[in-house]
């Protein structure tokens, strides 16, 4: 099956801790993205990365890192979390075009 | 600045009834436009895209979008909403070479039985 799979589906955990999210997509696309979706569906793009190029959202507060071992994985890293950290995170994907293609998301409470 | 807005945070529909959800773009050239969907608890799924062609354009399930430059605007429409269709909706912007998408706040879609 070729898709965007994100790992875990929830997370819980509590202010001040580290967690990561990994993201695998099989399509062969070359290009991947992290958003963060708040609890009005708002979408907001964190960071794009292909084999050339990071690109980060400059709002996006320096605890969040992504991590990338090849152009099919692209993890999230945020280092200490805050409250308002607490969000659905979505991986997706694409090959050097517009159209993305999303992963089912990832959903972050802190307590 | 480039922008998408997506005027209705909520449509109610009844179920059989037709649909159009709304979505207008502020920018001087052509972009590329394309509507996702979002069922609760899922991920984004592209619905349908238009690049520079036709302006009406189909997508899956029974949905199509027409681009007007004149009117910077990609409406969605349907012929027949089914409940299966309840979800919240987005529309996306590209103008950028980097492929960044601007995205729109979504538009809940209510069926009503």
């Amino acid at each position: 099956e070729t898709a965007v799979f994100q790992t875990p589906n929830y997370h819980v955990t509590q202010v001040g801790n580290e967690v990561s999210f990994n993201c695998k997509q099989t399509l062969g696309h070359d290009t991947m993205y992290w958003y963060k979706q708040d609890s009005k569906k708002l979408l907001k793009i964190m960071f794009s990365y292909n084999n050339k190029q990071l690109i980060v959202n400059e709002t996006v507060p320096r605890r969040f890192s992504p991590q990338s071992s090849d152009k099919a994985h692209l993890n999230l890293r945020i280092k200490s979390v805050e409250p308002e950290d607490s969000a659905v995170y979505l991986c997706a994907s694409s090959l050097r075009t517009y159209e993305q293609y999303f992963g089912p998301g990832t959903r972050l409470t802190v307590l | 600045a480039q922008s998408v807005t997506q005027p209705d945070a909520r449509v109610t529909v009844s179920e059989g009834a037709s649909l159009q959800l709304r979505c207008k773009y502020s920018y001087f050239g052509t972009p590329y436009l394309f509507w996702y969907v979002q069922y609760p608890r899922q991920g984004l799924q592209l619905l349908l895209k238009y690049y520079p062609g036709d302006p009406v354009v189909q997508g899956v399930n029974g949905f199509e979008a027409e681009f007007s430059k004149s009117n910077s605007s990609f409406h969605l429409r349907k012929a027949s909403v089914h409940w299966s269709d309840w979800a919240v909706y987005f529309c996306a912007v590209s103008f950028d070479s980097n492929y960044q998408l601007i995205w729109g706040s979504g538009t809940k879609l209510i069926i009503k039985p």
